[in-house]
């Protein structure tokens, strides 16, 4: 069966650091990879997408960037983190090429900056 | 475009009372359509899905939904409350885009509260 990491659960960073969070898909292969934002009120709000290595589109302007070195392992990072980056952060996945089957999220990383 | 709205960011039911989260959506091709749950501080889990097919969809957890195509409708349903139950719902909406990712449109979530 297909199971889904991401790390790390909780993260404090302060104004300017940098940021790396990661997340792992294991049991598929070429699976489309998302990164949401997630805001008290606000529902998801997807911040990038990767259907393939090296393949990487963003939905919003931001200090974000996102990398997918191998074909199950997408990172989100920063070089300089803003107080507006705090959030709860979820990746997620899917089958590659479909449209009527479901996302599969992992359990998010809670990022507060101080 | 699609569009999804949740009547309701919250819901208080009684313990062992009818659960009604409504939902309708917007697409422009057939849709397919998800509820999912989530607990505090957890990812979205899938409760059910509608793709093609029967309209009336059973899920997880004593839960459905019927995909009312003339209403644009897709509410969730539980006969009897459990306080397990207590959870934010998002309803969403799927569209497959140009290049091969599939596009989803979440609603911005109810809250159930249940209550003893």
């Amino acid at each position: 069966s297909q199971t889904i990491h991401q790390w790390p659960a909780t993260l404090v960073q302060p104004v300017g650091s940098p940021l790396s969070l990661e997340c792992t898909v294991e049991g598929t292969s070429n699976p489309n990879l998302y990164w949401y934002r997630q805001a008290a009120g606000r529902g998801l709000q997807l911040l990038f997408y990767s259907v393939g290595i090296g393949q990487i589109s963003s939905e919003v302007p931001q200090n974000l960037s996102a990398s997918r070195p191998q074909d199950r392992q997408f990172i989100l990072s920063s070089k300089k983190l803003l107080l507006s980056d705090s959030g709860f952060y979820l990746c997620a996945w899917s089958e590659g090429g479909t449209s009527n089957q479901p996302q599969h999220f992992g359990d998010g990383t809670r990022l507060s900056i101080l | 475009a699609q569009s999804v709205t949740q009547l309701g960011s919250h819901v208080s039911v009684s313990e062992g009372a009818l659960v009604l989260l409504r939902c309708n959506y917007s697409s422009s091709v057939p849709p397919y359509l998800f509820w999912y749950v989530q607990y505090p501080n957890q990812g979205l889990q899938l409760l059910l899905k509608y793709t093609t097919g029967a309209t009336l969809v059973k899920g997880i957890n004593g839960f459905e939904a019927e995909f009312k195509k003339s209403e644009t409708s897709f509410h969730l349903t539980k006969p009897s409350a459990h306080m397990s139950d207590a959870a934010e719902y998002f309803c969403a909406v799927s569209d497959r885009q140009s290049g091969g990712y599939q596009k989803v449109t979440f609603g911005i979530g109810t809250k159930l509260q249940v209550i003893p």
